[in-house]
């Protein structure tokens, strides 16, 4: 069974303030996606990295993914509240299963 | 609008009761999977299918089941309903084998009472 660890579980800080989520796995993945969901409503995909050490950037937030493919990283800088939502990472195998991490909640304060 | 649709959006029924839920995936994508999100819990995934066929299965109760319609729209049923039934449902769709992008739908949010 592969397992996706995302710490911290929660995460509250002020508006401006930068922070890093994290996503671990002793498992190799063919890729891994990043996704942010608001209460009562379906997760939205934010990225998806292919490539072990590939950097991708989306406005404030820069994603990772590890030289082995195991571990991701998601950096925010300057959070603002309209970051506020769980972050959800999901790793993929060849076989086309995905597995989810239980997710990071993030609460921006203005 | 991820162009993945679910019905309903909310339901509201007893234990012992069941439900089915419908899902629409975005127009040319043959997978659909199904996901429970309960309160305080991540997405535990329940089935997939990939053009009519099962595919995968995950941590599927014997008392819930799916299938994958002609058309590629899919329903879950779920039966003799129990009070830690009440969740989120999520389906999503994925393009295709040459990608593990999933788009997710709304969700119906399922309340047993």
């Amino acid at each position: 069974t592969q397992l996706l660890e995302q710490s911290p579980q929660f995460l509250s800080i002020q508006e401006g303030e930068n922070l890093t989520v994290y996503c671990n796995s002793s498992s190799v993945f063919s890729s891994l996606q990043w996704y942010r969901q608001e209460p009562g409503e379906g997760p939205v995909l934010l990225v998806t990295v292919v490539t072990g050490g590939e950097v991708k950037k989306l406005k404030r937030l820069t994603f990772q993914f590890g030289d082995a493919r195991k571990d991701s990283s998601l950096h925010i800088t300057a959070a603002q509240p309209g970051d506020t939502g769980l972050y959800l990472c999901a790793g993929a195998t060849n076989a086309g299963k995905s597995t989810f991490g239980d997710g990071t909640t993030l609460t921006v304060k203005p | 609008d991820s162009g993945v649709t679910q019905t309903p959006k909310h339901l509201i029924t007893a234990t012992g009761q069941r439900v089915t839920l419908r899902c629409s995936p975005r127009s040319g994508d043959l997978s659909v999977y199904w996901y429970q999100q309960s309160l305080d819990q991540g997405l535990q995934f329940l089935i997939q299918y990939y053009n009519g066929e099962e595919r995968a299965k995950g941590n599927i109760l014997e008392r819930f089941s799916a299938q994958q319609f002609p058309d590629l729209h899919s329903e879950l049923n779920l039966s003799s309903l129990e009070l830690g039934d009440s969740a989120l449902y999520f389906c999503a769709s994925r393009p295709g084998e040459g990608t593990d992008t999933q788009y997710f739908g709304p969700g119906t949010r399922l309340t047993v009472l």
